[in-house]
C-alpha cells in the first residue's frame, strides 16, 4: 500500500545549522506532498506542499523538492532557529486523505 | 479568518462509555476530516465527510463513527469506549477535497480513557 517513511529522531541541532529531514514514499499513482509541523499541545499545520515532479515548496526558509524518480521530499532549512523545535511529519495524498509518516522531532539548542 | 475549532480540549471517560466530538471548520470549508494521533501508531485517518456525505472511510472499528451537518460542522462518535481509544484527535477542513489543496488542522481533541 501507499507509505511514506521519515528519518528517526530526535534529530538535535545547535542554532544556525543547517537541517535536512529525510522523507521517502511508496505510491500506486503521482501523489501530491507535504510536510506538515506540530509544535507542542497543538494540531498540525502545513508547512509546505508539492503537488507533481520536479515542483519545490517552500515557506518560512523551509524547503523540499519533489523527485519522481528517487521518490524522495527532504525537508531542507539552511539556519534553524531555536523556534523551530517541533516535530516534522512527511505526508502524501492521492485521494481525500493524508498518509503520513512517523514524525521527526527536530530539537534546535542555543 | 478563524481557524478550525475542535470541542472539547480535553476529555476523561471512563471504559464502556460513549464520547462526542465536535468541529467547526473554516468558513467555507466543506471537506472535513478526522485523524487519530497515538504515540504507538501515529497519524491515522478516521474519516472524510465532504457535504454531508461520507466518502472515505480508514480502517477503524464500526464503534467509531461521525457525520457532518448542512453548515459543514462535524462530529465523530465513539461508542463503547476501550483504554487503546486514548488519542489525540484532530479535525482538518479543506475548501477542495482534492488531494493537492492540503488541509488545515485544528488543535485537537485529547481524550483520557480510564
Amino acid at each position: 500500500g501507499d507509505s511514506v517513511t521519515q528519518m528517526e529522531g530526535p534529530v538535535t541541532l545547535s542554532e544556525e545549522a543547517f537541517l535536512t529531514i529525510n522523507c521517502t514514499y511508496t505510491a500506486t499513482g503521482y501523489p501530491s506532498l507535504f510536510w506538515y509541523v506540530q509544535y507542542p499541545g497543538e494540531g498540525l499545520q502545513l508547512l509546505l506542499k508539492a503537488t507533481k515532479a520536479d515542483d519545490k515548496g517552500s515557506n518560512k526558509g523551509f524547503e523540499a523538492t519533489y523527485r519522481k524518480e528517487t521518490t524522495s521530499f527532504h525537508l531542507e532549512k539552511g539556519s534553524v532557529q531555536v523556534s523551530d523545535s517541533a516535530v516534522y511529519f512527511c505526508a502524501l495524498s492521492l485521494t481525500d486523505k493524508l498518509i503520513f509518516g512517523t514524525g521527526t522531532r527536530l530539537q534546535v539548542f542555543p | 479568518k478563524a481557524g478550525v475549532t475542535q470541542t472539547p480540549r480535553y476529555l476523561i471517560k471512563t471504559r464502556g462509555q460513549q464520547v462526542t466530538l465536535s468541529c467547526s471548520p473554516i468558513s467555507g470549508h466543506r471537506s472535513v476530516s478526522w485523524y487519530q494521533q497515538t504515540p504507538g501508531q501515529g497519524l491515522q485517518f478516521l474519516f472524510e465527510y465532504f457535504s454531508e456525505t461520507q466518502r472515505n472511510k480508514g480502517n477503524f472499528p464500526g464503534r467509531f463513527s461521525g457525520r457532518q451537518f448542512s453548515n459543514s460542522r462535524s462530529e465523530m462518535n465513539v461508542s463503547t469506549l476501550e483504554l487503546g481509544d486514548s488519542a489525540l484527535y484532530l479535525c482538518a477542513s479543506s475548501s477542495d477535497p482534492s488531494p493537492g489543496y492540503g488541509y488545515t488542522f485544528g488543535s485537537g481533541t485529547r481524550l483520557t480513557v480510564v
